[in-house]
């Protein structure tokens, strides 16, 4: 199985921040990188596909990118609704694996 | 737009079976060249992926699940279904169905989750 590594774990922000998370994956992976939302008691929500792709009616300070084993999550300008947990998923080979998670709160 | 519902036992005792069921609305579960996913959520094991079906009725699974697990489709009802044999307290979390375009595409939409607990 293709093991996916998500850093931080968590991070403290403050609205206005920069927010970077990384996912690395176990073996490369192409572009096949898909970063998820999670907000509690609700089904993960797909922001961005193929490492860099903004899905429709996702805001512009969301973008991805990165190539074969590293990616990259920036939210540029963090917003009261991003406080979430943010996932990466490679859909490279099966079984589709998931990065633990990384918690976004309030400083 | 496609909405999607999982309905599952609540509460499933050790060695049972778990069956939950993912209804398709707004879109039909065989019109189209999709994949359907099967995802769990447990607080120990995170995100899993379980497996999931081509619109053809071929199939993938996990293969640390793959010796319980059988995903099925019923287009006339436009419902997808999850049947995992002999469960222990490690199944145990919210079981999520959902899309996905390509085999290698993200999974949108979601459905809204349901929880599986097993407990004796």
């Amino acid at each position: 199985d293709i093991q996916m590594t998500q850093s931080p774990s968590s991070l403290s922000a403050s609205v206005g921040d920069r927010v970077t998370i990384t996912c690395r994956a176990s073996q490369t992976i192409s572009t096949y990188l898909h970063w998820y939302q999670q907000k509690p008691g609700k089904a993960p929500n797909l922001l961005i596909s193929g490492a860099s792709t903004l899905q429709s009616g996702v805001p512009s300070r969301f973008s991805g990118s990165g190539s074969g084993t590293d990616f990259t999550l920036t939210i540029n300008g963090l917003q009261p609704d991003d406080f979430a947990t943010y996932y990466c998923q490679q859909t490279y080979s099966f079984p589709q694996t998931f990065g633990q998670g990384t918690k976004v709160d309030i400083k | 737009q496609l909405q999607l519902r999982e309905s599952g036992p609540g509460l499933l005792k050790p060695s049972e079976t778990l069956s939950v069921t993912c209804d398709v609305s707004g879109g039909s579960i065989g019109s189209s060249s999709y994949h359907w996913v099967w995802i769990r959520q447990s607080p120990g094991k995170g995100l899993e992926w379980i497996g999931s079906i081509y619109y053809t009725g071929t199939t993938d699974y996990n293969p640390s699940l793959k010796s319980r697990v059988t995903i099925s489709v019923d287009r006339s009802k436009d419902q997808l279904s999850l049947r995992l044999n002999s469960v222990t307290a490690a199944d145990t979390g919210i079981y999520f169905c959902a899309r996905q375009q390509y085999r290698n595409s993200g999974l949108d939409p979601w459905g809204q989750g349901t929880l599986v607990t097993v407990s004796s």
